[in-house]
């Protein structure tokens, strides 16, 4: 089964700052890789979907890149604000499934 | 508005009874999924269904149902044989599997 992972698991940033986080999955064959915004105690907000023939996806100041071959991605956050406070998620779907597997996520700070 | 909705936001039973959570959809999507999230895990699947009248279980479906009698509705059954059924229970939609998911605002459960 795909296992997903994110590091760190927490992170504490000064506003302004870039930032990245991490996701990692074990199967490289993927059908796609979606990176999700949860605040607290509500759903989960769709950021970027990055189908498994491209390399990266931009929205706004967010950049998720994909590397199948490695098995990871990455989410980039430019120019951090106290308003990105919030656990990300990513998530794939495999080739063989239909749901999303999805990693433990990353809590993220920024302080003003 | 379109999007996804579930109802109710909090919910409370006494261990032993069953309890339904609402999920409907107005984005004319045919794929539709239940997730389960707990403190200190990914979300997990409970069930899927790709289209109406069809329905397949996830990884963790014991002591849960589903039906798929309309395109705009999912429906939960938590059953008295789940044994730890108190959680965050969210629900999603997607144009047809392997699309981008669409996330409601989840349903908190607690049984006493």
């Amino acid at each position: 089964k795909q296992e997903v992972t994110q590091i760190p698991a927490a992170l504490s940033v000064p506003e302004g700052e870039n930032l990245v986080l991490n996701c990692s999955f074990t199967d490289s064959a993927i059908y796609n890789l979606q990176w999700f915004r949860q605040d607290p105690g509500k759903g989960l907000t769709s950021l970027l979907l990055i189908q498994s023939s491209q390399r990266e996806q931009t929205s706004g100041r967010l950049n998720a890149s994909l590397d199948k071959s490695s098995g990871r991605s990455t989410l980039y956050i430019a120019a951090s604000q106290p308003g990105d406070s919030a656990t990300y998620l990513c998530a794939s779907v495999p080739n063989s499934g239909y749901a999303l597997n999805f990693g433990k996520g990353t809590s993220l700070l920024v302080t003003p | 508005d379109g999007g996804i909705t579930q109802s109710p936001k909090y919910l409370f039973r006494k261990e032993g009874q069953n309890v339904t959570l609402s999920c409907e959809q107005n984005l004319n999507h045919d794929a539709m999924y239940w997730y389960r999230q707990d403190p200190g895990q990914g979300l997990r699947l409970i069930y899927y269904s790709q289209i109406v009248n069809d329905f397949q279980k996830g990884d963790i479906a014991e002591g849960y149902s589903v039906s798929r009698e309309k395109k705009e509705s999912f429906p939960l059954t938590v059953t008295s044989a789940q044994k730890n059924p108190t959680a965050f229970y969210l629900c999603a939609s997607s144009v047809s599997v392997h699309y981008e998911q669409y996330f409601g605002p989840g349903t908190r459960l607690t049984v006493t």
